[in-house]
């Protein structure tokens, strides 16, 4: 099993572009979240999905969008990048519920200028 | 937003020491207290995973403590090693959708 997958790595944006973070996870987890890290920030999720079509805000959702029209996918949108949104993004998985263990990818670092 | 607060903030201890870290968070609405070990350049990884009042994990030299009433957690490490070096977070949930995360405690052990 390859766990949770991000892609890219990293990337650079100008401010105004969109993009699109890649997630996937051959667990066969029902739960997916993502989340922001930021200096002297602890994790703050952004979206989480219960199941393949059920998405749902976290505490910063502002700037971003999801979908999940897979259980294996869940991809985060930046609409119109701003310089706020430079940040670590982790995706994290779990079998079924937010409260379980989670899985975490191994992040994108995103760079917007 | 929930609040969970760690301390201490940072930690440097030396190689044999033993030492602990502190996760309070709100304590009505329990559902589940969670440790995660986060080693630079790397993803947090689960360390445990806690829902009852008086729980106690152990793995390895690493241990943790639960107590709801109250609203908070203690994490234990018995004869630190350089290889524990590292940030650990906790994060709390109040229901079955969503974690909050506290800021971490970041251990250097020196050797």
């Amino acid at each position: 099993n390859a766990g949770v997958t991000q892609t890219p790595k990293f990337q650079v944006l100008k401010t105004g572009q969109s993009m699109t973070l890649q997630c996937a996870q051959d667990m066969n987890h029902e739960y997916m979240s993502w989340y922001r890290q930021d200096p002297g920030m602890g994790l703050r999720l952004i979206h989480y999905s219960v199941g393949a079509g059920i998405t749902d805000q976290g505490e910063v959702p502002n700037g971003y969008n999801v979908s999940r029209s897979t259980t294996e996918d869940f991809p985060l949108r930046l609409l119109s990048a701003a310089p706020s949104q430079t940040s670590v993004y982790f995706c994290a998985s779990s079998p079924k519920q937010g409260w379980e263990t989670q899985y975490f990818g191994p992040g994108t670092r995103l760079l917007v200028l | 937003i929930l609040n969970v607060e760690q301390s201490p903030q940072s930690l440097h201890v030396q190689e044999g020491d033993s030492t602990n870290f502190t996760c309070s968070f709100p304590s009505s609405n329990f559902y589940a207290l969670h440790w995660y070990r986060w080693e630079t350049a790397k993803s947090p990884e689960a360390l445990f995973v806690m829902t009852l009042n008086g729980d106690e994990k152990k793995k390895g030299r690493i241990s943790a403590t639960l107590n709801t009433k109250e609203g908070y957690s203690y994490l234990y490490i018995k004869g630190s090693q350089p290889e524990d070096s590292a940030t650990y977070l906790c994060a709390f949930s109040s229901g079955y959708s969503t974690l909050t995360f506290g800021k971490g405690t970041m251990l250097l052990v020196s050797p």
